[in-house]
């Protein structure tokens, strides 16, 4: 079964710095998808990225980019510039790209981000 | 362009009460899923349901809870009894069919939050 794991339960940074959130997982699947999800205080649940595995050019959105390391099995998250919006909770997840259970995503137990002013 | 709906946001009941939850999936999407997150945890996948069918229920406890996803209408997350662990907030996301290019998404709700007292 594959797991998601998240070994920084908090992590805090200076405004307008750079602060990177990691992640790591374990599967027997070479092709799969994986997100960043965001969780700020209003406790919605926001897409930040999405990395597809067989792509080997790292995914970028604005401010935020990911170091995706196949054979390491890494998925570390990067904030840019750090603004005080971007305090959350902040979730890796896991999806496979087929299989009969390709529509479960497998979660890490988050990483809690503060933005010091 | 509205997302994925839920409503309530809110909901308190008392133990041995029910609740409802319901779900609009964004337009288009014909596959719903259910997580649930329980404080400081990240999500669980509940349930998965496409028009009147539920696909994969492995997730949701056996007794007292039940979803369906009708021809018309929104998904419906329904807890019977309720008790204290119950206590948890419930996220509906929606996707494409998972077999087209955008339906590598899913998209997440802003959670309804049940505070059984």
């Amino acid at each position: 079964a594959q797991t998601v794991t998240q070994s920084q339960p908090e992590m805090s940074v200076q405004e307008a710095e750079t602060v990177t959130l990691s992640c790591t997982y374990d599967t027997s699947e070479s092709d799969y998808y994986l997100f960043w999800y965001k969780q700020p205080p209003s406790r919605q649940m926001i897409l930040v990225i999405r990395q597809e595995a067989y792509k080997q050019q790292n995914a970028t959105e604005n401010r935020f980019s990911v170091n995706f390391q196949k054979a390491a099995k890494s998925f570390s998250l990067k904030i840019s510039d750090s603004q005080l919006g971007d305090a959350a909770m902040y979730f890796c997840a896991y999806r496979s790209a087929g299989g009969r259970s390709n529509y479960q995503l497998i979660w890490g137990a988050g990483t809690k981000l503060i933005i010091k002013p | 362009n509205a997302g994925v709906m839920q409503n309530p946001r809110h909901l308190v009941r008392r133990r041995g009460q029910e609740a409802r939850l319901r779900c609009s999936p964004m337009k288009g999407h014909s596959h719903v899923y259910w997580y649930r997150q329980l404080p400081e945890e990240g999500l669980k996948f509940m349930v998965y349901l496409q028009k009147e069918n539920i696909i994969d229920e492995s997730g949701m406890p056996k007794e007292r809870f039940s979803a369906e996803f009708p021809k018309e209408g929104p998904s419906i997350l329904r807890i019977q009894q309720v008790v204290r662990g119950d206590s948890a907030a419930y996220f509906c996301a929606s996707s494409p069919p998972l077999g087209q290019i955008s339906g590598n998404t899913i998209y997440f709700g802003e959670g309804s939050w049940l505070t059984v007292v």
